[in-house]
């Protein structure tokens, strides 16, 4: 089945600029989309189409594609930045129209 | 104002059916692009796609899952129900349903989550 591979931590001091990637084959052909969990909460997505920005979301948080990788960039990192992030996709086939990747735990140190 | 709330039993018995409503308000099912899915996510652990329906009843579900599930909707009370056959104490996780939306230039998104229900399974 596909799968979407994400690093299981990330960290970064305050004011910094957090990097969260997730690879997939078939990202080339397919959007990419973000979402933020807080503890305890539901997700909001924070990124779609690989790179637009919901209204809400701040302008902190951008996105970007590059191959079969995609990027969740956090610019300035804030403490309430702190949180798990999760990409979403699907595959090329139509098997399976979505795939949630294994969630990245962004600490802010 | 697009809400979805999700309801059911807090905790079922091995080999037994779960069902799940998720009531929500806000949309139409009936409307071109719009879809309702399923989502779970075990304690501590990532989120697991599950399963989704569709403004045109289409029904997809996970491969891994398949065999287990069942999605339906009630447009006219705007429920989405999801059944899971013969559950297992790894299913125990909170089950969360989602607004999904879909369109040719922006592919597939969940724009609205339900808080929430926390499953147990456990005899």
């Amino acid at each position: 089945s596909y799968e979407l591979t994400q690093p299981p931590s990330v960290s970064v001091s305050p004011g910094q600029t957090a990097r969260i990637t997730c690879s997939g084959d078939a990202l080339p052909k397919q959007y990419a989309y973000w979402y933020q969990q807080k503890p305890g909460q539901a997700p909001v997505l924070v990124i779609y189409k690989d790179s637009e920005r919901p209204s809400g979301i701040p302008e902190r948080f951008s996105g970007s594609s590059s191959g079969t990788t995609v990027t969740l960039t956090i610019s300035g990192v804030q403490a309430e930045d702190e949180a798990d992030y999760y990409c979403q996709s699907a595959d090329s086939s139509g098997t399976s129209p979505v795939v949630f990747g294994g969630g990245t735990k962004l600490t802010v140190l | 104002q697009v809400t979805l709330r999700e309801s059911g039993p807090a905790l079922v018995k091995p080999t037994q059916t779960l069902t799940l409503t998720c009531t929500f308000s806000g949309f139409s099912l009936s409307t071109s692009g719009m879809c309702v899915s399923w989502i779970r996510q075990p304690p501590g652990k990532a989120l697991e796609w599950l399963a989704l329906i569709d403004w045109d009843d289409d029904k997809y579900y996970s491969t891994s899952l398949k065999t287990r599930l069942t999605i339906s909707k009630d447009t006219s009370k705007n429920q989405v129900v999801l059944t899971m056959t013969n559950m297992d104490p790894v299913d125990t996780a909170t089950y969360y349903c989602a607004r999904m939306i879909v369109g040719a230039t922006i592919g597939r998104f969940f724009d609205y989550w339900g808080q929430g229900t926390l499953v147990t399974v456990s005899s």
